[in-house]
């Protein structure tokens, strides 16, 4: 059974532009989370999804957005990138939303700001 | 300031000696704390999670410590090997779902 996917696996963007992170959960999982890793950092959350409403938000400007598809996807949405945003991108998924459901991450989306 | 510290930030050992990592955090309401190993460039795989009345769990050569009193936990790596270098990173779940992440421990394994 396949885990977590992120697409892209790599992406280099200019200051100003928008980025969307793709993310597929694990068949049968209906939580997606957001989470963002700036390098020799602990990841810190973005948002959590649970059956296509956000559940809960991080500490992020309004530049980040996200959402879930009937189909238990997400997308993760970024504009007026600036050069503070460069960081590994993670998505983790799990069955349900509460505390003690594991979080199964994927390999994250390295996004370069230039 | 972060509510989950680590340390050390990172350490280095000599392959099939033992470690001890060490995490402290001050968020609550605590619902559970997980232990995570990232490899570079990966996303975090867990590898231990205790609840408030658990206080050791095992994971083959991993041993994780909880104290909830005091509220710090501990990673303990048993005859270390290279592939477990790695950063570790502790995790705590409070509010039953917000995630607080450490920074991490690094830990080179060297032959």
């Amino acid at each position: 059974d396949a885990g977590v996917t992120q697409s892209p696996t790599h992406l280099i963007k200019t200051r100003g532009q928008h980025v969307t992170l793709r993310c597929s959960p694990i068949s049968g999982h209906k939580s997606v989370s957001w989470y963002q890793q700036v390098l020799g950092q602990g990841p810190q959350f973005i948002f959590q999804y649970y059956e296509k409403e956000e559940r809960g938000r991080g500490n992020f400007p309004d530049r980040f957005s996200a959402r879930q598809f009937p189909n238990y996807s997400s997308e993760l949405n970024v504009n007026a990138l600036l050069l503070g945003d460069s960081a590994l991108y993670l998505c983790a998924s799990s069955f349900g939303a509460g505390g003690y459901n594991e979080q199964f991450f994927g390999p994250g989306t390295r996004l370069t700001v230039l | 300031k972060n509510q989950v510290e680590q340390n050390p930030q990172s350490l280095i050992i000599l392959e099939g000696k033992n470690c001890t990592l060490q995490c402290n955090y001050t968020v609550s309401p605590f619902s559970n704390l997980r232990w995570y190993k990232q490899d570079t460039g990966r996303g975090p795989v867990s590898l231990t999670i205790m609840t408030f009345s658990e206080n050791t769990k095992s994971n083959g050569r991993y041993t994780a410590t909880l104290d909830a009193d005091t509220k710090q936990s501990s990673l303990h790596i048993t005859a270390s090997q290279l592939s477990d270098s790695a950063s570790y990173i502790c995790v705590v779940t409070f509010n039953d779902y917000k995630l607080s992440f450490g920074a991490g421990t690094t830990v080179t394994v060297r032959a």
